[in-house]
């Protein structure tokens, strides 16, 4: 089982900051990694796929880098309805598919 | 607008058999895998299992001896069945509709989940 994890557990920033969320495979993973925003009481969305293409209507503020083991989920300049959770999620090898515990990204 | 809505027992004892379904309204039903993921209470995203429209699943190992996932084509629906509950199955459920491809397998629609309690 490929094993993600995500640092920092919690981020505090200031809305129209830049915010790094950052995601490491436990053995390299290629591009087959996506990543998702979750807020309380609602449905997770999807955010960026093949670790670097943006699912259909998210903004381009969001932007996704990385190969192999490591790989970062950028905010270019926070909004208040980003503060939410995040979470990466690995398909290069299933089953299972498995997700990072989270990141936290809070107001500051 | 592509919307599932889930629904299910919320309240369960311990050896009991958790059942949720979830329907797709809004969109197509066919072409897509569907799975169901869950979240336990301050955890991370656990993948529990999919399904594809030739009725072929694929189980997270975890779970494999207790899990079932099926579909209704004829009603645009998808069950969960997990049997022999415990207090660590309680959680947040949902469903996704999953994008499999030879370089994807991402969740681009979710429900917004059900909330399943194992207690005695």
């Amino acid at each position: 089982e490929i094993v993600m994890t995500q640092s920092p557990v919690t981020l505090s920033e200031s809305p129209g900051e830049r915010a790094n969320l950052s995601c490491r495979a436990s053995q390299s993973v290629s591009t087959n990694l996506a990543w998702y925003q979750e807020k309380p009481g609602q449905a997770p969305r999807l955010l960026i796929y093949g670790a670097t293409t943006r699912a259909t209507g998210i903004p381009a503020r969001f932007s996704g880098s990385g190969s192999g083991t490591e790989f970062t989920l950028t905010i270019s300049s926070l909004q208040s309805e980003d503060f939410a959770f995040y979470y990466c999620q690995q398909y290069y090898n299933w089953p299972p598919i498995t997700f990072g515990q989270g990141t936290r990204l809070e107001i500051k | 607008q592509v919307e599932l809505q889930q629904w299910g027992a919320g309240l369960l004892k311990p050896s009991e058999t958790l059942s949720l379904t979830c329907a797709v309204y809004g969109g197509s039903f066919s072409g897509y895998y569907w799975s169901w993921i869950r979240q336990p209470p301050g955890k991370g995203l656990e993948w529990i299992g999919e399904i594809n429209q030739s009725g072929t699943t694929k189980y997270n190992p975890s779970l494999k001896s207790r899990v079932t996932i099926s579909l209704d084509k004829s009603k645009n629906q998808i069950s969960l069945k997990l049997s022999t509950v415990t207090a660590a199955d309680t959680g947040v459920y949902h469903c996704a509709r999953t994008r499999v491809g030879f370089y994807n397998y991402y969740m681009d629609v979710w429900g917004r989940g059900t909330t399943v309690t194992v207690s005695s």
